[in-house]
């Protein structure tokens, strides 16, 4: 069955502190990643795709990274304004239209 | 530039009234739309969505129907809510179904 997880659940950092975010999947064909940001009571923020194993994509702060079973969402230096639930989807196999999306991980940075 | 309209933002609706949130997109055509369901705990779940005017596919049975009455609009309807049609609702879109679809603010829809 085609699943996302991701994690973990909630993390908590200091300014500055660098982590990562997981999400990892059961599809067959994968057919791109995609990476989202979400604020309280908001849309998702599209942040990354990724397409194939080993491919990267930077934005400021963030490093998203691809291999065959999972992706890495990497937080360099966090500040307080990168607090929110980032997101992760991929389409289903044989439904480009229907994404699988974890349950995301809600990142909360302290000052 | 694009850019995605959704309302209203918060909506609070009895048992048994109607419902309609509207969608609109700007700055392309022939867009695919989406709408999304966001519960706590539950993630994103499709609800429908659209490749083109009078297109319209559902992804989960329930008390919901959309409409798409012209290319950069779309509907969520239901004519008679229930209490578990409560949650927050998304419409979204994408230039191509394998590439990202970019979000509404969302509406956050309370039945009572």
């Amino acid at each position: 069955e085609d699943q996302v997880t991701q994690s973990p659940e909630a993390l908590r950092l200091q300014e500055g502190e660098s982590s990562s975010l997981n999400c990892s999947y059961t599809v067959s064909g994968l057919r791109g990643l995609f990476w989202y940001r979400q604020d309280p009571g908001k849309g998702p923020e599209f942040l990354f795709t990724l397409y194939s194993a080993g491919e990267e994509k930077e934005k400021e702060r963030l490093k998203a990274t691809l291999t065959k079973k999972e992706s890495f969402l990497h937080i360099t230096a966090p500040k307080p304004e990168d607090s929110a639930t980032y997101l992760c989807a991929v389409p289903k196999a044989g439904n480009n239209r229907k994404l699988i999306w974890g349950l995301g991980t809600s990142l909360a940075v302290n000052p | 530039s694009q850019t995605i309209h959704q309302w209203p933002a918060t909506l609070v609706q009895p048992v048994g009234s109607p419902l309609s949130l509207e969608c609109t997109v700007e700055g392309t055509s022939n867009p695919n739309l989406y709408w999304y369901r966001q519960a706590a705990g539950r993630g994103l779940q499709l609800l429908f969505y659209s490749v083109g005017i009078g297109q319209i596919s559902s992804e989960v049975p329930q008390n919901l129907s959309a409409s798409r009455p012209q290319d950069r609009q779309f509907i969520l309807s239901s004519k008679k809510l229930l209490l578990s049609d409560s949650g927050f609702y998304l419409c979204a879109w994408s230039p191509d179904p394998r590439t990202e679809a970019f979000f509404g603010q969302g509406t956050r829809l309370t039945v009572v």
